[in-house]
């Protein structure tokens, strides 16, 4: 079974960069050509896609986002990380890693990590 | 890219059936059989319950369906029970090969 683990520092300040990784267990990152996806949620509101990676490192992201974001992933470490800088208060989310299955679908998700911006 | 539209809410009493609407465009719910659904309860993480529009992963109940017309999605969920309170989202792949989300719908049993 396929797990994911979201980890990272529980606050960011204004103007600095959100950093967070995924660890994925259960399975190879480069197993398969699986979308590993970050998606995040604001307090009280809907899920946001803010983009996805493949193991050979190509990347997609939301283009509200793309100037901010940079997806990367580390299949030595079985890992994949979001870094979005410049944050404001508007960044403060939930954000989950999931992981795309080939027939459609965020298949797994992460338990999710509440991320403050505040100074 | 612009959201997806949901209804902010429906309700229903206990043995009920009830729709759930996702409405996008042309280039996304309309251009695609990639539309999802996903169940999110209280404090919990999303979990997909409907993928490429009418299927359901192992372990989800038969109670859940889904189906498209034009640009329009739909969630169907029959036999309503109290477990079914909580918010859904639709998703769909999109012709920038990114994807959208809906602004979600809870759902409520009277």
């Amino acid at each position: 079974q396929v797990q994911l683990q979201e980890s990272g520092p529980g606050l960011v300040k204004p103007s600095q960069t959100l950093s967070l990784t995924c660890t994925v267990s259960g399975g190879a990152i480069n197993s398969g050509n699986y979308q590993w996806t970050w998606i995040r949620q604001p307090p009280g509101k809907g899920l946001e896609w803010i983009g996805y990676i493949y193991y050979t490192g190509s990347t997609y992201y939301n283009p509200s986002l793309m100037s901010r974001v940079t997806i990367s992933v580390d299949t030595s470490k079985n890992q994949f990380s979001l870094n979005l800088n410049s944050v404001t208060a508007a960044d403060t989310a939930t954000y989950y890693c999931a992981r795309r299955g080939y027939t459609d679908g965020f298949e797994y998700w992460g338990q999710g990590a509440l991320v403050p911006v505040s100074s | 890219q612009s959201a997806l539209t949901q209804p902010a809410s429906v309700s229903g009493s206990p043995g009920q059936s009830i729709t759930v609407s996702c409405t996008g465009t042309g280039t996304d719910v309309g251009g695609y059989n990639y539309v999802s659904w996903y169940q999110q309860l209280p404090g919990e993480a999303p979990k997909l319950i409907i993928y490429a529009v009418n299927n359901r992963p192992s372990g989800v109940s038969n109670r859940f369906s889904g189906s498209k017309s034009g640009n329009t999605a739909s969630l169907t969920i029959s036999g309503l029970q109290d477990g079914d309170e909580a918010d859904y989202y639709c998703s769909s792949y999109t012709s920038s090969r990114t994807y959208v989300f809906g602004p979600g719908t809870k759902v409520t049993v009277l």
